[in-house]
C-alpha cells in the first residue's frame, strides 16, 4: 500500500477561515514530509517543509505539524483566499528511498 | 533563470504507438526525477536520473518504460507500445547537484491521453 495517504478528498471552507488538511503515513523511517500544492494544469508547488526532529514549522499563513507518535501531518492555512483552492498533497522521504512518496491528494475549495 | 521545462505539454497516441517525453532541468541541476500521476491520484515516483547514469528505477514498469538522461540535451521518458492505462500526467522534477530535500522543483507535467 502507499506510505501516505489523505483523510479527505475534498475540503470545502468560507473565504477568511482557516483551513486544516491532514496526512497520514505509515513508513516510520521517513524523515521529511512536503506540502505541495497543485493548481489545476501546473506541477506541484512546493509550499512547506518538516523534518522528523521537528513537530511544528510555520511560513506565511501555513503551518505544519508533524506528530511522529500516531504518523500524522497537518497543513493549516489561515485566513484562506481564493488563490488557496488547489489540490493539496502532502510527500515523504526518507529510509534511503531517492524519490518522493506522494499522497492521493486533498481538493481545496475556497467559498466567498 | 527558467523552470524546469518538459515538452510537449500535451501528448495523444494511439494504443501501439511510442510517446517520448522531454523534460529540460533547471540550470544547474544535474538530477532529474519522473513521476506519473493518475487521474484523482498522488504522484507516483518512476525513476531517477543524473547525467548519464541511472540512479533508481525502482518506480519504472519493467517492461515498454525506459528513460535516459544524456551528457547533452534533454532527460527522455520513453514509452513504447502505449496502452489505454499509461493515460496520466509524466512530471519531471530536478535537483541541484548537491541538494537538501527541498530543492527538488516540478515541471509543468505532460499530459499523455492513449486513445
Amino acid at each position: 500500500g502507499e506510505s501516505v495517504g489523505l483523510h479527505l478528498p475534498t475540503l470545502s471552507v468560507q473565504e477568511g477561515d482557516n483551513s486544516i488538511i491532514n496526512c497520514a503515513y505509515s513508513n516510520s523511517a521517513s524523515d521529511y514530509f512536503i506540502w505541495y500544492k497543485q493548481e489545476s494544469g501546473k506541477g506541484p508547488q512546493f509550499i512547506i517543509d518538516i523534518r522528523s526532529n521537528m513537530d511544528k514549522r510555520q511560513g506565511q499563513r501555513v503551518t505544519v505539524l508533524l506528530n511522529k507518535t500516531v504518523k500524522h501531518l497537518s497543513l493549516q492555512i489561515a485566513a484562506t483566499q481564493p488563490g488557496d483552492s488547489a489540490v493539496y498533497f502532502c510527500a515523504e522521504i526518507g529510509g534511503g528511498a531517492d524519490g518522493l512518496t506522494f499522497g492521493k491528494g486533498t481538493h481545496l475549495i475556497i467559498q466567498p | 533563470n527558467a523552470g524546469v521545462m518538459q515538452n510537449p505539454r500535451h501528448l495523444v497516441r494511439r494504443r501501439g504507438q511510442e510517446a517520448r517525453l522531454r523534460c529540460s532541468p533547471m540550470k544547474g541541476h544535474s538530477h532529474v526525477y519522473w513521476y506519473r500521476q493518475l487521474p484523482e491520484e498522488g504522484l507516483k515516483f518512476m525513476v531517477y536520473l543524473q547525467k548519464e547514469n541511472i540512479i533508481d528505477e525502482s518506480g519504472m514498469p519493467k517492461e515498454r518504460f525506459s528513460a535516459e538522461f544524456p551528457k547533452e540535451g534533454p532527460s527522455i521518458l520513453r514509452i513504447q507500445q502505449v496502452v489505454r492505462g499509461d493515460s496520466a500526467a509524466y512530471f519531471c522534477a530536478s535537483s541541484p547537484p548537491v541538494w537538501d530535500y527541498n530543492e527538488q522543483f516540478f515541471g509543468p507535467g505532460t499530459r499523455l491521453t492513449v486513445l
